[in-house]
């Protein structure tokens, strides 16, 4: 079956520094890929998905992710982090719409 | 305003009580999930449905019931028999048959959150 990994619980990074949220998944074919965000007591918000084709993906919020088949990851990244930008983040990974796997979650703090 | 609502916010139960979490879209997906959330432990599927009348369990529904009367609405009940109930549960809905069977994205309510007294 697949999983997700996400092997950070918890990243600290300074306002308007770079960030990438790391996400390997294990999987024998080509998976569906996704981030969601999720601000405390809410509910989650698509950021981006991979589906196929380019292997560089743009999502909302100036994040992007970037498949790479050969490390299984599908880690997230942002140039410039703001400080609006703290909250948990879930990689995803689907087969069919019955079985998509989270990841356990990485909790983003932003530094003033 | 296109959207999946989940009700109510907060919600406290006693002990060897059933309480129903209530959620609703109008995003005309034919397909709708409850998770459980919990600390360090990511989403963990309780149901799913893809249609109408039909659901199926998922990998935690022991203590958890559901019904699919309609479209919209895809209500959980969480048994008495559901022995740590306490956690955040989430809503989603995707396209599901429409989509022609392969993974869609799907989207979330805000939650509701349910504390055992």
């Amino acid at each position: 079956a697949q999983s997700v990994t996400q092997p950070d619980i918890h990243i600290t990074v300074s306002e308007g520094a770079s960030l990438e949220l790391r996400c390997n998944y294990s999987y024998g074919a080509t998976p569906y890929l996704f981030w969601y965000v999720q601000s405390p007591g809410q509910g989650l918000q698509l950021l981006l998905k991979y589906f196929s084709g380019d292997t560089l993906v743009q999502g909302i919020k100036g994040f992007e992710a970037e498949f790479k088949r050969s490390q299984s990851s599908f880690n997230l990244r942002k140039p410039s982090v703001h400080w609006s930008d703290a909250a948990e983040y879930f990689c995803a990974v689907g087969v069919n719409n019955n079985d998509m796997r989270f990841g356990a979650g990485t909790r983003l703090t932003v530094k003033p | 305003d296109g959207g999946i609502t989940q009700s109510p916010k907060y919600l406290f139960r006693k002990e060897g009580q059933n309480v129903t979490l209530s959620c609703e879209q109008n995003l005309n997906h034919d397909a709708m999930y409850w998770y459980r959330q919990d600390p360090g432990q990511g989403l963990r599927l309780i149901y799913y449905s893809q249609i109408v009348n039909d659901f199926q369990k998922g990998d935690i529904a022991e203590g958890y019931s559901v019904s699919r009367e309609k479209k919209e609405s895809f209500p959980l009940t969480v048994t008495s028999a559901q022995k740590n109930p306490t956690a955040f549960y989430l809503c989603a809905s995707s396209m599901g048959l429409a989509s022609g069977g392969a993974t869609d994205t799907q989207y979330f309510g805000p939650g509701t959150r349910l504390t055992v007294l």
